[in-house]
């Protein structure tokens, strides 16, 4: 059974550039977050979203950051513009109830960008 | 807000070493707490973790008491081996799917 799939692993981008990451759930799993972590830093929540909703963003900053999950495919964080403050590890989780109560988070292995 | 602080690395043992990596945390309650670890070219998976004040998580040789006096959650195991060597991150459930991460200790043990 694959767990979380990130891809890339890796993205350089230039500022200015806009960065895609992808994650794909694990088979089964309808519920998706992403987390980022900033150099020296823990992993600060991001996004929570289901199949076509967002649940809660409120972690996302407020500007040139976005996330789906649509009916088909991967979920997408899509970063605009992206700055050299963007540049972190960028982890996705899925679950496949709402959150822990029914289950722990797995996690992929990060997707980590560097904007030069 | 609640937050966790967790020992700096890296860390680099021998083989049979004792390890102890020190998690503190900062909560207005007593929230669930947990320690996740990150294998070399996988992803966090989660090691063990303690719901309530003086609840012991262990798993896989390490163990982690849930100590409300020093509001702390130490991690430790007795003898490490050589496929012990990765990141071990300290986490503190803030709700169902939020969770505050310590910055992750780098552990290497050597043969």
């Amino acid at each position: 059974n694959a767990g979380v799939m990130q891809n890339p692993r890796h993205l350089v981008r230039r500022r200015g550039q806009e960065a895609r990451l992808r994650c794909s759930p694990m088979k089964g799993h309808s519920h998706v977050y992403w987390y980022r972590q900033l150099p020296e830093e823990g992993l600060k929540f991001m996004v929570y979203l289901q199949k076509e909703n967002i649940i809660d963003e409120s972690g996302m900053p407020k500007e040139r950051f976005s996330a789906e999950f649509p009916k088909e495919g991967p979920s997408i964080l899509r970063i605009q513009q992206v700055v050299r403050g963007d540049s972190a590890a960028y982890f996705c989780a899925s679950s496949a109830g709402a959150g822990m109560n029914t289950g722990e988070l797995f996690f992929g292995e990060g997707s980590r960008l560097t904007v030069l | 807000g609640d937050s966790v602080t967790q020992m700096e690395g890296p860390v680099t043992l021998s083989e049979e070493a004792f390890l102890t990596i020190n998690c503190t945390y900062t909560a207005t309650g007593y929230p669930s707490l947990f320690w996740y670890v990150q294998y070399p070219g996988e992803g966090l998976q989660l090691l063990l973790k303690a719901t309530k004040a003086d609840d012991k998580g262990s798993n896989k040789g390490f163990e982690a008491t849930y100590r409300k006096e020093t509001t702390s959650f130490h991690l430790e195991k007795g003898s490490v081996q050589v496929s012990d060597s990765a990141v071990y991150f300290c986490a503190l459930k803030i709700n169902d799917y939020k969770l505050s991460f310590g910055a992750g200790t780098t552990v290497t043990v050597r043969a």
